[in-house]
């Protein structure tokens, strides 16, 4: 099975500031997508970024940008100018291109952004 | 409209009750999901529906019971649950149920096991 692993449980940020959550893979497959789900607390989860495995170009939605290293299997994602608003539970999720019904999770990192 | 509903938002159950859950989408996707969520841990799998048929079912007790009656709703029927499966439920829908299709997640249910 996959496995997906944050090696941060809790990191934090001055307002204004950038920060960069960690997050490393294992598999064997060619196909697959990667995630970063955020989740705020007491609110629902959103999906903050995606990458597919066959784009070698780094994936960016506004202030946040993800450092794709295939060949180490590492998925970081990059928050620019953090906000109060971007305090959160964030998720790094694989999901498999080709059975496509299971995501694996990684445990979680809580970034705390400080005003 | 992007939105995942799901009522109740909390819900506090004796061990011996039978509650349900309800989940609805009203964007046109086919696939609906089930996850049960810890306190500080990852969603957990439960279940898939795909064109509202099962199509995975993550070994879960057979005190819960899922059902689509139709495409825009998902419901878990709740029997005899223990004090463990007290947990944050959520409900996610894909437009299919495919990796390179977004998946959007509702606010959840936090069930209450006594």
């Amino acid at each position: 099975a996959q496995t997906v692993t944050q090696s941060q449980p809790e990191m934090s940020v001055q307002e204004a500031e950038t920060v960069t959550l960690s997050c490393t893979y294992d598999t064997s497959e060619s196909d697959y997508y990667l995630f970063w789900y955020k989740q705020p607390p007491s609110r629902q989860m959103i999906l903050v970024i995606r990458q597919e495995a066959y784009k070698q170009q780094n994936a960016t939605e506004n202030r946040f940008s993800v450092n794709f290293q295939k060949a180490a299997k590492s998925f970081s994602l990059k928050i620019s100018d953090s906000q109060l608003g971007d305090a959160a539970m964030y998720f790094c999720a694989y999901r498999s291109g080709d059975t496509g019904n299971q995501f694996y999770f990684g445990t979680g990192t809580s970034l705390t952004v400080i005003p | 409209d992007t939105e995942v509903t799901q009522t109740p938002k909390h819900l506090v159950m004796g061990m011996t009750n039978k509650k349900s859950l309800k989940c609805e989408q009203h964007m046109g996707h086919r696939a609906m999901y089930w996850y049960k969520q810890k306190a500080k841990k990852p969603p957990e799998l439960m279940f898939v529906y795909s064109y509202e048929k099962l199509s995975i079912n993550e070994s879960v007790p057979s005190r819960f019971s899922p059902e689509c009656p139709n495409s825009s709703l998902l419901n878990l029927h709740l029997h005899a649950l223990q004090p463990e499966d007290s947990a944050l439920y959520l409900c996610a829908s894909s437009q299919v149920d495919r990796a390179d299709y977004e998946q959007y997640f509702g606010p959840g249910t936090r069930l209450t096991v006594t």
